[in-house]
Order: structure tokens, then C-alpha cells, then sequence
């Protein structure tokens, strides 16, 4: 089953533009990650962040959590035409023990024009 | 860098035929997983193993199964392709959790299976 949700499921945006993303899931998590994807390629991690963090930066990749809400933001500044891809969240649950069984959402589609 | 290398990036198969898909990995990585994805369904976990030998089902095995002989490779196999196994198929592996429990995944390039 789909735990993480995120939305927009598309977003166009101009280059240099700020572009966020949010993704919302069911049940306790260890960390929550973001992946990126490419047309046609596979899924490159991008950040991690874990459940007792509510904010992380990695360049122009911001990522805040609230474990409340159950939801994660991704927030990328300054939009270049190469960050044009499909943005996925993905949760460990608690008890995923050894495996690192992660629950990816349906992904946010971003086009950055330039 | 960790590299997951996925046989064929494009397969064309046909209906009935046992159809192999082959993954290997270069990091000594202890996990490795198989998923699908379609659009509108995201990606769906179809078989992990968390070492040689070992395998465990994830959300849609039924049509599947897998073969973990190496530590470097993981194999997905459908056992009599129908068409609606035509999709995208990725790799993926990553250190286990007793190594911390934030290790991410290394995909492959997937595989796009057509099956006729």
C-alpha cells in the first residue's frame, strides 16, 4: 500500500522560481526521504531526513517535517531547467527492522521552463 | 559512487514466455529490492531480500518470483509473462539498517518490459 501521498501531482513553474512540494503519510516513521527521477532513468536520493528533525537543508534543497501532521515538505529555490523530474517521498515505518523497506508516494511531476 | 545495473534498459517479450530480469550491484550491499512502476500507481514493491538466499514478498508478488544466489545479484522472474506485467520494472539496493537505520536506496535505470 501507498503511504506517502504527495501533492501537487504536477507543478509548472518558471526558471528561478521557488518550487514546493508536499507529500503526507499514515503511520510513525524512522525518516522520511526524497527522491528525484528523470524520464526514463531510475530514482537518485536526494535528502533524508529523520523523525526527530524538522528541518534539513542539503544546497538548494530544503526539506521541513512535521511529525504531527504527518506531512514533509520539499522546497527547491531557484528553479533551473535541469531540476525539470518526478519528486518522490518515501517513509521507513518503525519496525521495518533490517530490510529498509520504504513506502514511496506517487510523485509530484515538476517542470521548470526556461 | 554505488553502481545497480539493470540487464536490458528495454525488453520485448511475449505472452506465456518466462521472462528474467537481471540486477547487480557493486557496493556489497546486504538488501536489494525489485519494484514496478506505472503511472498513477507510483512505484509498488514486488519481492526485497536482505541477504543470499533470502527473499521476502512486498505488495505485489503474485506473477513473480526471485533468486538471490550472489550477494551482487537479484533476479526477478515471471513465470509466464501476461500483458498486464507490461511496465516498468526498477532495482534498487542499500546497506541494512544495523548499519543505521538511514541508508538510502541505489536504483538501477530500470527496465521497460513490454510483454505482446
Amino acid at each position: 500500500s501507498q503511504q506517502g501521498e504527495e501533492d501537487p501531482q504536477a507543478l509548472s513553474i518558471q526558471e528561478g522560481e521557488n518550487a514546493t512540494m508536499n507529500c503526507s503519510y499514515k503511520t510513525s516513521i524512522n525518516n522520511l526521504q526524497w527522491y528525484r527521477q528523470n524520464s526514463g532513468r531510475g530514482l537518485v536520493h536526494l535528502i533524508l531526513i529523520r523523525s526527530n528533525e524538522r528541518e534539513k537543508h542539503s544546497g538548494r534543497l530544503r526539506v521541513t517535517l512535521d511529525t504531527s501532521k504527518k506531512s514533509s515538505s520539499l522546497l527547491i529555490t531557484a528553479s533551473r531547467a535541469a531540476d525539470t523530474a518526478s519528486y518522490f517521498c518515501a517513509t521507513l515505518g518503525h519496525g521495518s527492522g533490517n530490510t529498509g523497506k520504504l513506502i514511496f508516494g506517487q510523485g509530484t511531476t515538476l517542470q521548470v521552463k526556461p | 559512487d554505488v553502481k545497480v545495473t539493470q540487464s536490458s534498459r528495454y525488453l520485448v517479450k511475449r505472452t506465456g514466455e518466462k521472462v528474467f530480469l537481471e540486477c547487480v550491484q557493486d557496493m556489497d550491499h546486504e538488501n536489494m529490492f525489485w519494484y514496478r512502476q506505472d503511472p498513477g500507481l507510483g512505484l509498488r514493491l514486488i519481492y526485497f531480500s536482505y541477504d543470499v538466499k533470502m527473499k521476502e514478498k512486498g505488495d505485489i508478488p503474485e506473477g513473480y518470483s526471485v533468486s538471490r544466489e550472489k550477494k551482487e545479484r537479484f533476479s526477478l522472474i515471471l513465470e509466464s509473462a501476461s500483458t498486464n506485467q507490461t511496465s516498468m520494472y526498477l532495482c534498487a539496493s542499500s546497506l541494512p539498517a544495523a548499519y543505521g537505520s538511514n541508508q538510502p536506496q541505489h536504483f538501477g535505470d530500470g527496465t521497460r518490459l513490454s510483454i505482446l
